[in-house]
């Protein structure tokens, strides 16, 4: 059980705009910033967001972090295929001292 | 052109020891917090260990606490984990990464 929450799937067609949720606390998400990050298949972690709602330089504009209490969502619109993927939200835990990731959703592009 | 490149991984037995190391290059890893993040195959990502830029703070999650120790050489751009006592669930691929660059990862198996 991950200390932040994420749905295990999320769908949309090519050319919607999806959003991904993450759930957590006032120690985590509610104090803190959050990271979002992206997995291809069989490829390590891709940083997507920073800072809750920056973007590293390279990550399209299609892509943007919002946070609002103890919970943050990623945005992707104009979805394509090619972002077919993993997600994950990252976070530094202050009651535990030391970050936390969500279980991660599966972005399926129908 | 930044890149880390993990080494060290293998198949361990139960209750040995493994010390994965993290070779930087294109920046110099002591002016970051650097960690260690694992993830069993097709798994989601766990946070194992952090050492702080300046190298005097450290911090692991619970499952990994007393067993591993998260060190580094700056003379040598280097990061590690040592892993003492590894269980079966501890295997995994094993990522060092300072939150913005990751390493490709290295397996570790925990098998008798």
């Amino acid at each position: 059980q991950s200390v932040l929450t994420q749905p295990p799937s999320a769908s949309g067609t090519p050319g919607q705009r999806v959003t991904i949720s993450c759930s957590g606390s006032s120690s985590n998400i509610g104090s803190n910033f959050v990271y979002w990050y992206q997995q291809l298949p069989g490829t390590a972690p891709k940083l997507l967001i920073y800072r809750s709602n920056q973007r590293p330089s390279g990550v399209p504009d299609r892509f943007s972090g919002s946070k609002s209490g103890t919970s943050a969502s990623l945005a992707i619109s104009g979805l394509r295929s090619e972002d077919e993927a993993d997600y994950y939200c990252a976070a530094w835990d202050a009651s535990l001292s030391g970050w936390v990731f969500g279980g991660g959703t599966k972005l399926t592009v129908l | 052109q930044v890149q880390l490149v993990e080494s060290g991984g293998g198949v361990v037995q139960p209750g040995g020891s493994l010390r994965l190391s993290c070779e930087a290059s294109g920046f110099t890893l002591s002016n970051y917090g650097m960690h260690w993040v694992r993830q069993v195959p097709g798994k989601g990502l766990e946070w194992v260990a952090l050492i702080r830029y300046d190298g005097n703070n450290k911090y692991y999650a619970d499952s990994v606490k007393g067993r591993f120790t998260i060190s580094r050489d700056n003379s040598k751009n280097t990061l590690y984990l040592q892993m003492n006592s590894l269980r079966v669930e501890d295997t995994a691929v094993y990522y060092c990464a300072n939150l913005t660059y990751w390493g490709q990862g290295t397996l570790v198996t925990v098998s008798a």
